[in-house]
């Protein structure tokens, strides 16, 4: 199966202040995906990103907040603007590698003070 | 609306015995159910996949089992080694306007006493 990989891996971050994540895949994918999981709970859809197109966002999650850019097949980024302690999640990307099923990259732990 | 449920939070399991992770849903439309394991500071890792047309997929120590009608899903683990502690998450993929949507349960965290 194909790789992804996230930078960074874990950052401590001060209310107010804006963090990119990087997401790198190693074969071109058409959709990418992000997703959260604060802690003690289960992943959630932020939004999908499609290449040449606007990231569609799911319920709750706004692109002011969580701006999103797809410039490649095999690239994506997410930003989280103007943190707050809330925050602080797992933060991962996944693509589909295969028709049906997601693969997901080792995630960025980010703790907002 | 939690489309996919775990109800259980944890097992225990001793080393050698079956683990049975249960999973429910709501949604008919769903296509595919996936199971990942994730430990700690890692992203999930895909296990096993099951389409919605079958009721039973095998993977080595790992089987899926799907029953449609009650819509409840489960991984059987067995022989349960203690490298298999981790948090499994049931997901479910169904496709919207063309692209994929996975929705997730809340996990189940094994333990796997040796």
């Amino acid at each position: 199966s194909a790789v992804i990989s996230q930078k960074p891996s874990r950052d401590i971050c001060q209310r107010g202040t804006s963090l990119t994540i990087q997401c790198q895949v190693d074969s071109q994918v058409t959709m990418m995906f992000w997703y959260r999981q604060q802690p003690g709970q289960s992943l959630t859809l932020i939004a999908t990103a499609n290449q040449g197109s606007e990231a569609t966002y799911e319920s709750g999650f706004v692109i002011d907040k969580f701006p999103i850019s797809r410039p490649n097949l095999t690239f994506s980024t997410l930003t989280v603007s103007n943190m707050s302690p809330e925050d602080s999640s797992i933060y991962l990307c996944s693509a589909p590698l295969n028709a049906n099923t997601q693969y997901f990259g080792p995630g960025t732990r980010l703790t907002v003070l | 609306d939690q489309q996919v449920k775990q109800n259980s939070p944890s097992l225990s399991v001793q080393e050698g015995r079956i683990s049975i992770l249960n999973c429910d849903y709501t949604n008919s439309m769903f296509d595919y159910f996936l199971w990942y394991k994730k430990y700690p500071a890692e992203g999930p890792t895909f296990l096993i996949s099951i389409s919605s047309i079958k009721d039973k997929n095998e993977d080595g120590r790992f089987t899926v089992f799907l029953n449609k009608s009650a819509k409840h899903l489960s991984l059987h683990i067995v022989p349960s080694q203690p490298g298999d502690s981790a948090v499994y998450f049931c997901a479910a993929l169904n496709r919207i306007r063309g692209y994929q949507k996975v929705t997730f349960g809340t996990g189940t965290k094994l333990q796997v006493i040796p």
